[in-house]
């Protein structure tokens, strides 16, 4: 049982370049969702989704685009890379299941740089 | 919208010292969940905590809920380098229209322990 998986795991890219990060789950998860660490900040949402066909922003939307065309399948594009973008990027997912809430399963990580 | 503050952002103790980290929510929660995070890898499930006044312990790890459901603390009995990470809280808005997968995220508390 793979969980999450992150690809790439690192990525450096020049400003204004576009590029996709993949996320894909095979615990037949509804919940997906994509966040960004950077230091201090903690983890910010940029994109969620609770099924396919479903999206949603998060806290920090503006220059990334989702989509969720599969249950399994989550990528993140980077429209038009910004070094204000140089971050970790976490994809993450979940059962949904109401009242006690979700534990949430990160894949390993995309550390992306934008010069 | 919801705000988890955690506090105190940084910790550094020597090795065997007790470790205390507080989370505190602007709303009422649903429930909360701790994640540990060790230094270059991802954050990973602790502990989820539901009911008011809850208290939960893992070895050498104890979880609280406050009675109000609006704070957490975690709490780490003589600290080993095994420690050594960041713990984030989050949390589920118990009154929020989106349901209770949405979690917040706290800024995190850096934990170092000096051998």
């Amino acid at each position: 049982n793979a969980g999450v998986t992150q690809t790439p795991k690192f990525q450096v890219l020049k400003t204004g370049q576009s590029m996709t990060l993949q996320c894909a789950q095979d615990m037949n998860h509804e919940y997906m969702s994509w966040y960004r660490q950077d230091p201090g900040m903690g983890l910010r949402l940029i994109h969620y989704s609770v099924g396919a066909g479903i999206t949603d922003q998060g806290e920090v939307p503006n220059g990334y685009n989702v989509s969720r065309s599969t249950t399994e399948d989550f990528p993140l594009r980077l429209l038009s890379a910004a070094p204000s973008q140089t971050s970790v990027y976490f994809c993450a997912s979940s059962l949904l299941i109401g009242g006690a809430g979700n534990t949430i399963y990160f894949g390993e990580g995309s550390w992306l740089t934008v010069v | 919208g919801q705000q988890v503050m955690q506090i105190p952002q940084y910790q550094h103790v020597q090795e065997g010292e007790d470790f205390t980290t507080y989370c505190n929510s602007s709303t009422t929660l649903s429930n909360i969940q701790w994640y540990k995070q060790r230094p270059g890898g991802h954050p990973v499930f602790l502990i989820q905590l539901v009911k008011s006044g809850e208290v939960k312990k893992q070895k050498r790890l104890t979880f609280q809920f406050g009675e109000a459901k609006k704070n957490s603390s975690l709490h780490i009995t003589a600290t080993q380098t095994t420690d050594v990470g960041t713990y984030f809280c989050a949390g589920s808005d118990l009154y929020s229209g989106a349901g209770s997968y949405q979690l917040t995220f706290g800024k995190g508390t850096k934990l170092s322990v000096i051998p």
